[in-house]
């Protein structure tokens, strides 16, 4: 199976709002609303941020949402600040069981 | 509190053996699911197989299937990752994470294992 696919790089000024997207097939994003994201900080473990497509975990800033469409997941992050630079990753459950990531994406807060 | 709480930094020959492990606290460890994923240097998160420590249900990425073995000792909370035979393309920092089914999403994840393979 291919990783999602998602832009290798977004950016954005503080307090700025950016979307980036997740793409994936039938068989995971198109198919099951188990789409989840993770923020990673460098040398950091990966924190879930998005949960079940567009739930956010107990605790995580409500600056942080989720959506699908498809075959395509999307992360929004609303009054970008400078902690939020990270890589995120999105995924999926798939079909065939088991986790699907995507590439990553870098975010950096210009 | 949650923890999962991973074995330290390992380096390594090729060919030789490895186990590395993950405990869990501050919960009931038979509810929830462990999965490996791993993260090459400088890349992306890859999933690598789950557990479901009732019963060792094991699922793996038909990436690693073959290479590792998935194990858990549920009278210590403890779920393990292991290698026969380690490869230099091995390299790379592990993380377990647990989830309350094997389709669910993983709420918390350890701090990781570093895993070098080098001559």
């Amino acid at each position: 199976q291919s990783a999602l696919t998602q832009p290798a790089s977004v950016s954005g000024s503080p307090g700025q709002s950016i979307t980036t997207s997740c793409t994936g097939v039938s068989s995971d994003v198109d198919g099951y609303n188990y789409v989840s994201w993770f923020q990673q900080h460098p040398g950091k473990a990966p924190k879930l941020i998005i949960y079940d497509v567009s739930k956010r975990p107990s605790g995580v800033s409500d600056r942080f949402s989720g959506s699908k469409s498809g075959n395509t997941a999307s992360l929004t992050i609303s009054g970008l600040q400078a902690e939020d630079e990270a890589d995120y990753y999105c995924s999926s459950y798939t079909s065939s069981g088991g986790w699907l990531f995507g590439g990553g994406t870098k975010l950096t807060v210009l | 509190e949650v923890q999962l709480v991973q074995s330290g930094a390992e380096v390594k020959k090729p060919g030789e053996s490895l186990r590395i492990s993950c405990e869990g606290s501050g919960y009931y460890f038979n509810n929830y699911w462990i999965s490996w994923v791993r993260q090459m240097p400088g890349k992306g998160l890859e999933w690598v197989g789950t557990i479901d420590p009732t019963d060792s249900y094991t699922k793996y990425s038909p990436s690693f299937q073959h290479h590792v073995t998935i194990s858990a000792d549920k009278s210590i909370s403890t779920v393990y990752l292991q290698w026969g035979s380690l490869k230099a393309s091995d390299t790379a920092m592990y993380f377990c994470a647990r989830h309350f089914s094997e389709s669910d999403y993983p709420d918390y994840w350890g701090q990781g294992t570093l895993v070098t393979v080098s001559s």
